[in-house]
This record gives structure tokens, C-alpha cells and sequence, in this order.
């Protein structure tokens, strides 16, 4: 049964430190999205790549987050240094161009202190 | 902002038909109607979607009004698994336009 992992599953950090998420695309998907979820915000997307290349980041501070996939079967979101506000939990999802459906991971629960 | 409507909430009893409605009256001609839910603490799932035409699959059915500006998600026989949050996205179909845009959705909650 293919799925999208993500690690770690927790994070607990304090303001300004470095946290760096993994995504684990299913094998063969060439779209990758990272999505972050507030209670205040709900779901908002903040990268999305195809290929292994970034089609939109605009939904990314550009300023704390970075988002690669450096080869084909990961993903990476970085955020540094991180602050209180960060914290939310991210979801990774994974899908074919040509597909109408997003497979979703369990998500990272960020806590930044 | 969404481009559709929902109710914040419903009740369901365990057994019957639940029936999630959804507006979306500035839908264009070539954007699709998606649902997905949301189960506590796991990411979301695709349900299903569709253009004009009635979709069925092995979760639910899917029932677009003619016009095409509002739309029922239909869980035939709700159990209490089926508790979540549902959205109700409208996109064009395909990676082309990769995003969703995820809404408030309806908690829809089903009790025994």
C-alpha cells in the first residue's frame, strides 16, 4: 500500500533554531506539495514542485523557508530560523501531473517555543 | 479566498445517508468539483470528483446540479469512522494547476 511519509512526526524547538521536514513522495508521482495547517488559517499551500522543480512558492516566507527535493524520492522543507508563528502542522502530498488526486502524508506537528 | 460555500457543521446518525452540500456559483466552464476529507489528525483524502455528470465510486456519489453552481456529496450509509472535516474544492482538472484551496469545509460529525 504506497503512501507519503513524513518525518519526524513531532518537533518540538525553540525560536531560532533550524527544523528541517522530510517528505517521502510515492514512488512514480512527479508533483510534490508542501501545505501548512493552522487552526486560525486552515490549509494554505507553500511549495509546489513538478520534476523536482518549484512551479509556485509564493505562499512561502522567502525570507525563513526553503523548499528543494534533491532527488526523487525526497522532499525537504527548512525553516531558519524558526519563530513561534511557525508553529502549525505541515503536510507533504504527492500526485501525477496528469492526475486529479493529492495523496496526503500524516504530516509534522511543529511546536517552535 | 475559496470559491465555495459549506456549511460549518452537520449530525449524522450512524446508518443513514449524510448529504454535504456546496455551493459554487462563479465555477467556470473548465474547473472541476473535488471533495476531500479530513480525519482528526491525519492529512487529507480524496473523495471524488467531477465536471457535469454524476460521479459514483466505492466511497460516495457525487450530484452536480445542472447549472453547475452548487453541488451534494453523498455518503450513502454513514458509519462513525466517516466523522471529518469535508471540503468542497473547485480547480481546473490536471498538474497544471496544482493547488488546492482548501476552504473551512463541514465538520461532519456521526453519531451512534
Amino acid at each position: 500500500d504506497a503512501r507519503v511519509t513524513q518525518t519526524p512526526r513531532d518537533k518540538v524547538t525553540e525560536m531560532g533554531q533550524e527544523v528541517t521536514m522530510r517528505c517521502q513522495p510515492i514512488l512514480g508521482h512527479n508533483t510534490v506539495f508542501w501545505y501548512r495547517q493552522t487552526m486560525m488559517q486552515g490549509l494554505e499551500l507553500l511549495a509546489y514542485f513538478r520534476n523536482r522543480a518549484p512551479l509556485d512558492d509564493s505562499g512561502m516566507p522567502k525570507d525563513r523557508f526553503s523548499a528543494e527535493m534533491p532527488d526523487a524520492t525526497l522532499a525537504t522543507l527548512k525553516i531558519q530560523p524558526s519563530e513561534p508563528r511557525d508553529s502549525a502542522v505541515y503536510f507533504c502530498a504527492s500526485g501525477l501531473v496528469a492526475s486529479n488526486e493529492q495523496f496526503f502524508g500524516p504530516g509534522t506537528r511543529l511546536t517552535v517555543l | 479566498d475559496a470559491k465555495t460555500t459549506q456549511p460549518t457543521s452537520m449530525d449524522c446518525a450512524e446508518g443513514r445517508a449524510a448529504n454535504l452540500p456546496c455551493n459554487h456559483s462563479t465555477i467556470s466552464g473548465n474547473e472541476y468539483v473535488y471533495w476531500y476529507r479530513q480525519i482528526h489528525s491525519q492529512g487529507p483524502q480524496y473523495i471524488i470528483h467531477g465536471l457535469k455528470n454524476n460521479e459514483t465510486n466505492e466511497m460516495a456519489s457525487l450530484i452536480i446540479t445542472e447549472d453547475r453552481k452548487s453541488s451534494t456529496l453523498i455518503l450513502p450509509h454513514a458509519t462513525l469512522r466517516d466523522t471529518a472535516v469535508y471540503y468542497c474544492i473547485v480547480r481546473v482538472a490536471g498538474g497544471s494547476q496544482g493547488n488546492l484551496i482548501f476552504g473551512k469545509g463541514t465538520k461532519l460529525s456521526v453519531k451512534p
